[in-house]
């Protein structure tokens, strides 16, 4: 099993849509879990960390469930700028060191007119 | 701008020169990550710096790669008679001593022909 498992997609969804992601992980003992956002040929940024109480921001909500070993993404009211790469990420405690981050290999979405 | 930055941004080489990247990270972050991405895979961890300290490197990076953060700020990422499989978008990323998340830089996308 991936430490880290994402539907790579594509998702093609109409600007307007609300649209879910999953992620699994295989660690039980991860502590962290963010979303990033990578564009074409530019570099991941950070869309927002997973807390365990479940968080929003704007149109995007982030979901744990540890029990099941997942996080998720809903992404409400769709928008063209929207269209990205979405990686779950995951940190992999070992060896006294949780700093690490295990990435998922993306989920890819295309919100179209 | 005071996020991560990379330098170059663009190498083009041919195959068994030597090339070395920089990175520097954003000022007050202690920890500094090396990873590499190829088309539509998520980032490969390569190597992360704790201040001056190398504190893991992947055992897929081979003897060709090394890396350095002499005083703890800037890091280099130095490639030996680079090879073909090499090509890559080479990303840099540093951390907040207490937070996991990282923030990464543009990106160095290197080419070996």
């Amino acid at each position: 099993r991936k430490e880290v498992e994402q539907d790579p997609g594509p998702f093609n969804v109409p600007e307007g849509a609300t649209v879910a992601f999953n992620c699994t992980y295989s660690n039980s003992a991860s502590q962290s879990f963010f979303w990033y956002r990578q564009d074409c040929r530019k570099e991941p940024k950070l869309l927002m960390s997973v807390y365990s109480s479940g968080n929003e921001d704007g149109r995007f909500t982030a979901q744990l469930n540890r029990a099941s070993q997942y996080i998720s993404l809903l992404i409400r009211d769709s928008k063209l700028s929207d269209s990205a790469t979405y990686l779950c990420v995951v940190n992999a405690p070992h060896a006294g060191n949780n700093r690490k981050l295990i990435w998922g290999l993306g989920t890819s979405l295309a919100v179209n007119p | 701008d005071t996020g991560v930055s990379q330098d170059p941004r663009h190498k083009i080489t041919k195959r068994g020169q030597n090339v070395t990247f920089r990175c520097d990270p954003i000022s007050e972050h202690n920890r500094l990550y090396w990873y590499r991405q190829t088309l539509g895979q998520g980032p490969e961890f390569l190597t992360y710096f704790q201040n001056e300290a190398q504190l893991e490197k992947s055992r897929l990076l081979s003897d060709r790669f090394s890396a350095e953060r002499p005083k703890g700020s800037f890091s280099t990422l130095e490639i030996q008679r680079t090879e073909q499989g090499d090509s890559a978008m080479y990303l840099c990323a540093s951390s907040q001593p207490t937070r996991n998340e990282q923030y990464f830089g543009p990106g160095t996308r290197l080419t070996v022909t």
